[in-house]
Protein backbone atom coordinates (compact mmCIF):
# COMPACT_ATOMS: atom_id res chain seq x y z
CA UNK A 1 0.00 0.00 0.00
CA UNK A 2 1.28 3.25 -1.18
CA UNK A 3 1.68 5.39 2.15
CA UNK A 4 3.92 8.19 4.05
CA UNK A 5 4.55 6.80 7.87
CA UNK A 6 5.26 9.18 10.73
CA UNK A 7 6.46 7.80 13.84
CA UNK A 8 5.79 8.27 16.55
CA UNK A 9 2.22 9.68 16.56
CA UNK A 10 2.06 11.39 19.62
CA UNK A 11 4.51 13.01 22.07
CA UNK A 12 5.03 14.51 24.89
CA UNK A 13 8.44 15.76 26.14
CA UNK A 14 10.20 18.56 27.98
CA UNK A 15 11.94 22.28 26.85
CA UNK A 16 15.21 21.29 25.58
CA UNK A 17 15.40 17.63 24.76
CA UNK A 18 16.14 16.73 21.76
CA UNK A 19 13.91 14.77 19.27
CA UNK A 20 13.15 13.65 15.83
CA UNK A 21 10.32 12.90 13.83
CA UNK A 22 10.48 10.35 11.32
CA UNK A 23 8.76 10.12 7.95
CA UNK A 24 9.24 7.53 5.24
CA UNK A 25 7.55 6.98 1.93
CA UNK A 26 7.53 3.68 -0.12
CA UNK A 27 6.06 5.26 -3.54
CA UNK A 28 9.83 6.39 -5.11
CA UNK A 29 9.15 9.97 -4.58
CA UNK A 30 11.51 12.94 -5.09
CA UNK A 31 10.06 15.38 -3.49
CA UNK A 32 8.67 15.68 0.54
CA UNK A 33 7.87 18.03 2.77
CA UNK A 34 6.94 19.08 6.78
CA UNK A 35 4.32 21.53 7.35
CA UNK A 36 3.02 22.02 10.79
CA UNK A 37 -0.81 22.99 11.40
CA UNK A 38 -2.06 25.30 14.45
CA UNK A 39 -5.06 26.57 15.27
CA UNK A 40 -6.55 29.23 12.75
CA UNK A 41 -3.23 29.20 10.75
CA UNK A 42 -3.87 26.38 8.83
CA UNK A 43 -0.59 24.44 7.30
CA UNK A 44 2.76 26.10 7.34
CA UNK A 45 5.86 24.64 5.46
CA UNK A 46 8.80 24.18 7.53
CA UNK A 47 11.32 22.47 5.23
CA UNK A 48 11.24 20.45 1.98
CA UNK A 49 13.67 18.38 -0.19
CA UNK A 50 13.71 18.21 -3.90
CA UNK A 51 15.63 15.06 -3.93
CA UNK A 52 18.82 13.07 -1.55
CA UNK A 53 20.69 15.58 -0.30
CA UNK A 54 18.76 18.83 -1.70
CA UNK A 55 17.22 20.23 1.43
CA UNK A 56 16.06 23.89 1.46
CA UNK A 57 13.87 26.07 4.12
CA UNK A 58 9.83 27.05 3.83
CA UNK A 59 7.76 29.35 5.88
CA UNK A 60 8.57 28.54 9.36
CA UNK A 61 12.22 27.14 9.47
CA UNK A 62 13.14 28.09 12.78
CA UNK A 63 13.69 25.62 15.09
CA UNK A 64 14.38 22.34 12.85
CA UNK A 65 16.36 20.64 11.15
CA UNK A 66 16.27 17.53 8.08
CA UNK A 67 17.95 15.44 6.31
CA UNK A 68 17.24 13.81 3.04
CA UNK A 69 20.26 11.07 2.96
CA UNK A 70 17.81 8.48 0.89
CA UNK A 71 15.02 9.02 -0.80
CA UNK A 72 12.37 7.66 1.25
CA UNK A 73 13.18 9.71 4.57
CA UNK A 74 13.07 12.74 5.45
CA UNK A 75 13.17 13.15 9.43
CA UNK A 76 12.55 16.07 10.88
CA UNK A 77 14.64 17.17 14.26
CA UNK A 78 14.06 19.46 17.00
CA UNK A 79 17.38 19.97 18.49
CA UNK A 80 15.91 22.01 21.70
CA UNK A 81 12.47 21.97 21.49
CA UNK A 82 10.89 25.00 23.04
CA UNK A 83 6.70 25.35 24.06
CA UNK A 84 5.99 27.38 20.93
CA UNK A 85 7.03 23.82 18.80
CA UNK A 86 3.90 22.63 20.33
CA UNK A 87 1.64 21.03 17.15
CA UNK A 88 0.48 18.96 14.77
CA UNK A 89 3.51 17.38 12.51
CA UNK A 90 2.38 16.40 8.92
CA UNK A 91 4.98 15.11 6.90
CA UNK A 92 4.05 14.94 2.72
CA UNK A 93 5.76 13.70 -0.70
CA UNK A 94 4.67 13.86 -4.52
CA UNK A 95 6.20 12.35 -6.96
CA UNK A 96 8.83 15.10 -8.26
CA UNK A 97 7.35 19.05 -7.17
CA UNK A 98 4.17 21.23 -5.77
CA UNK A 99 2.42 21.21 -8.79
CA UNK A 100 1.47 17.68 -7.95
CA UNK A 101 -1.12 16.40 -5.12
CA UNK A 102 0.54 15.80 -1.74
CA UNK A 103 -0.14 12.33 -0.13
CA UNK A 104 0.23 12.97 3.78
CA UNK A 105 1.25 10.97 6.73
CA UNK A 106 -1.34 10.76 9.60
CA UNK A 107 0.26 13.53 11.20
CA UNK A 108 2.91 14.05 14.91
CA UNK A 109 1.29 15.64 17.77
CA UNK A 110 3.84 17.00 19.60
CA UNK A 111 3.29 18.45 22.88
CA UNK A 112 6.55 20.74 24.72
CA UNK A 113 6.18 21.44 28.44
CA UNK B 1 3.19 37.80 -2.75
CA UNK B 2 0.85 34.29 -2.84
CA UNK B 3 -2.02 34.24 -0.19
CA UNK B 4 -5.21 32.28 -0.51
CA UNK B 5 -8.39 33.36 1.52
CA UNK B 6 -10.90 31.14 3.16
CA UNK B 7 -13.01 33.77 4.43
CA UNK B 8 -15.74 31.44 5.96
CA UNK B 9 -14.39 29.92 9.11
CA UNK B 10 -16.81 27.70 10.39
CA UNK B 11 -20.23 26.22 8.30
CA UNK B 12 -23.13 24.45 9.86
CA UNK B 13 -25.89 23.02 7.36
CA UNK B 14 -28.06 20.30 7.85
CA UNK B 15 -27.90 17.24 5.93
CA UNK B 16 -28.87 17.34 2.45
CA UNK B 17 -28.67 21.01 2.12
CA UNK B 18 -26.30 22.10 -0.50
CA UNK B 19 -23.47 24.21 0.78
CA UNK B 20 -20.88 26.02 -1.36
CA UNK B 21 -16.86 26.77 0.40
CA UNK B 22 -15.08 29.94 -1.22
CA UNK B 23 -11.45 30.55 -1.94
CA UNK B 24 -9.91 33.10 -3.44
CA UNK B 25 -6.37 33.44 -3.89
CA UNK B 26 -3.60 35.93 -4.62
CA UNK B 27 -0.63 34.91 -6.71
CA UNK B 28 1.35 37.31 -9.80
CA UNK B 29 2.42 34.20 -11.76
CA UNK B 30 0.70 32.74 -14.99
CA UNK B 31 1.06 29.21 -14.11
CA UNK B 32 0.08 28.43 -10.82
CA UNK B 33 -1.56 25.12 -9.37
CA UNK B 34 -4.70 25.08 -6.84
CA UNK B 35 -5.82 22.17 -4.82
CA UNK B 36 -8.77 21.41 -2.04
CA UNK B 37 -7.63 18.78 0.88
CA UNK B 38 -10.50 17.41 3.28
CA UNK B 39 -9.28 16.78 6.88
CA UNK B 40 -11.73 14.83 8.73
CA UNK B 41 -12.10 14.37 12.45
CA UNK B 42 -9.81 11.68 12.47
CA UNK B 43 -7.22 13.65 11.67
CA UNK B 44 -5.68 12.93 8.41
CA UNK B 45 -5.56 15.29 5.05
CA UNK B 46 -6.95 13.98 1.98
CA UNK B 47 -6.42 15.16 -1.41
CA UNK B 48 -9.17 16.07 -3.81
CA UNK B 49 -8.98 17.90 -6.72
CA UNK B 50 -6.09 20.30 -8.32
CA UNK B 51 -6.62 22.55 -11.38
CA UNK B 52 -3.83 24.29 -13.34
CA UNK B 53 -4.08 27.86 -14.33
CA UNK B 54 -4.92 27.09 -17.74
CA UNK B 55 -7.68 24.70 -17.45
CA UNK B 56 -10.86 26.86 -15.90
CA UNK B 57 -13.55 24.10 -17.00
CA UNK B 58 -15.44 23.22 -14.19
CA UNK B 59 -15.38 19.85 -12.35
CA UNK B 60 -17.75 17.91 -10.69
CA UNK B 61 -17.24 14.48 -8.76
CA UNK B 62 -20.03 12.64 -7.84
CA UNK B 63 -21.92 15.33 -5.17
CA UNK B 64 -18.36 17.25 -5.26
CA UNK B 65 -18.02 20.46 -8.08
CA UNK B 66 -15.76 22.69 -8.18
CA UNK B 67 -15.58 26.60 -9.56
CA UNK B 68 -12.58 28.29 -11.05
CA UNK B 69 -12.96 31.97 -12.15
CA UNK B 70 -9.62 33.30 -12.76
CA UNK B 71 -11.68 36.86 -13.52
CA UNK B 72 -12.41 36.48 -9.50
CA UNK B 73 -9.31 34.75 -8.47
CA UNK B 74 -11.87 32.15 -7.13
CA UNK B 75 -12.00 28.54 -7.01
CA UNK B 76 -14.92 27.81 -4.87
CA UNK B 77 -16.17 23.99 -4.00
CA UNK B 78 -19.71 23.01 -3.86
CA UNK B 79 -20.92 19.91 -2.05
CA UNK B 80 -24.66 18.78 -3.14
CA UNK B 81 -27.01 16.88 -0.89
CA UNK B 82 -24.56 17.40 1.74
CA UNK B 83 -24.12 14.19 4.26
CA UNK B 84 -22.83 14.20 8.10
CA UNK B 85 -19.26 12.35 6.53
CA UNK B 86 -18.91 15.80 4.62
CA UNK B 87 -18.10 16.59 8.40
CA UNK B 88 -14.28 17.81 8.06
CA UNK B 89 -12.22 20.55 7.87
CA UNK B 90 -11.53 21.91 4.20
CA UNK B 91 -8.39 23.38 2.85
CA UNK B 92 -7.72 25.51 -0.40
CA UNK B 93 -4.30 25.41 -1.24
CA UNK B 94 -2.07 27.26 -4.07
CA UNK B 95 1.52 26.54 -5.45
CA UNK B 96 3.31 28.77 -8.41
CA UNK B 97 4.39 27.53 -11.22
CA UNK B 98 7.83 26.34 -10.86
CA UNK B 99 8.18 27.01 -7.45
CA UNK B 100 10.07 24.29 -5.52
CA UNK B 101 9.14 24.94 -1.70
CA UNK B 102 6.05 27.14 -1.68
CA UNK B 103 2.93 25.52 -1.31
CA UNK B 104 0.28 28.12 0.66
CA UNK B 105 -2.78 26.80 2.42
CA UNK B 106 -5.74 28.76 3.44
CA UNK B 107 -6.74 28.70 7.07
CA UNK B 108 -9.44 25.80 6.93
CA UNK B 109 -12.73 25.83 6.47
CA UNK B 110 -14.46 23.74 9.26
CA UNK B 111 -17.91 22.28 7.88
CA UNK B 112 -20.36 20.71 10.43
CA UNK B 113 -23.06 18.78 8.90
CA UNK B 114 -26.00 18.08 11.30
CA UNK B 115 -28.44 14.73 10.18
Amino acid sequence: EAQVTQNPRYLITVTGKKLTVTCSQNMNHEYMSWYRQDPGLGLRQIYYSMNVEVTDKGDVPEGYKVSRKEKRNFPLILESPSPNQTSLYFCASSLNGLHQPQHFGDGTRLSIL
Amino acid sequence: AQKVTQAQTEISVVEKEDVTLDCVYETRDTTYYLFWYKQPPSGELVFLIRRNSFDEQNEISGRYSWNFQKSTSSFNFTITASQVVDSAVYFCALSEGGSQGNLIFGKGTKLSVKP
